[in-house]
């Protein structure tokens, strides 16, 4: 069973960039889509944007001009950055994976998530 | 943006009890072409990611107890608990992945009576 763990820094100063890396095992990122996901404290969840294992990226535009979505098939990590932040940013980050292969599909698989904070 | 409404927002259904949670969207999420609904239901427990119940807005994920359901086409869904029980108490959330961005409603919080 395919499993993803979040790991980066939990606490980026304001106006810097948030960097976070999503390791896959258990099976390969080739041939399937890959989501970051993020959720405020006590809120609801916003996709962010995902990745094909070729490198092809679709992105949400209310964040499309500060985010970056990049993969590294040979170390299978995909990874998250997110320019210029602000407390508006704060949140749990997850990765997940798509049903299937599909870029339009429901997502399967999720990491645990990675509280990040945005703090001086 | 396609947005997703749910409701109500919070429930309170007796153990052993039928839970209704309902979903609608701003545009209809059914792709005609293979007559697919691109909807998704999670349920998130505290402290815990989300987890995949039901997709293409009426087929149950592996594992995933039958007391879940879904059901809907277009603009309209429903997330059915036929009976509830304890482990059931969540946020539960839809989602549509029809067109980008993808969107979730802003989830129902289920409690027990």
């Amino acid at each position: 069973q395919v499993q993803l763990q979040e790991s980066g820094p939990g606490l980026v100063k304001p106006s810097e960039t948030l960097s976070l890396t999503c390791t896959v095992s258990g099976g390969s990122i080739s041939s399937y889509y890959w989501s970051w996901i993020r959720q405020p404290p006590g809120k609801g969840l916003e996709w962010i944007g995902y990745i094909y294992y070729s490198g092809s990226t679709n992105y949400n535009p209310s964040l499309k001009s500060r985010v970056t979505i990049s993969v590294d098939t040979s170390k299978n990590q995909f990874s998250l950055k997110l320019s210029s932040v602000t407390a508006a940013d704060a949140a749990v980050y997850y990765c997940a994976s798509h049903i299937g292969g599909l870029a339009a599909a429901g997502l399967d698989f999720w990491g645990q998530g990675i509280l990040v904070t945005v703090s001086s | 943006d396609i947005v997703m409404t749910q409701s109500p927002d919070s429930l309170a259904v007796s153990l052993g009890e039928r839970a209704t949670i309902n979903c609608k969207s701003s545009q209809s999420v059914l792709y005609t072409s293979n007559n697919k609904n691109y909807l998704t239901w999670y349920q998130q427990k505290p402290g815990q990611p989300p987890k995949l119940l039901i997709y293409w807005a009426s087929t149950r994920e592996s594992g995933v107890p039958d007391r879940f359901s879904g059901s809907g086409s277009g603009t309209d869904f429903t997330l059915t608990i036929s009976s509830l029980q304890a482990e059931d108490v969540a946020v539960y959330y839809c989602q549509q992945y029809y067109s980008i961005p993808i969107t979730f409603g802003q989830g129902t919080r289920l409690e027990i009576k």
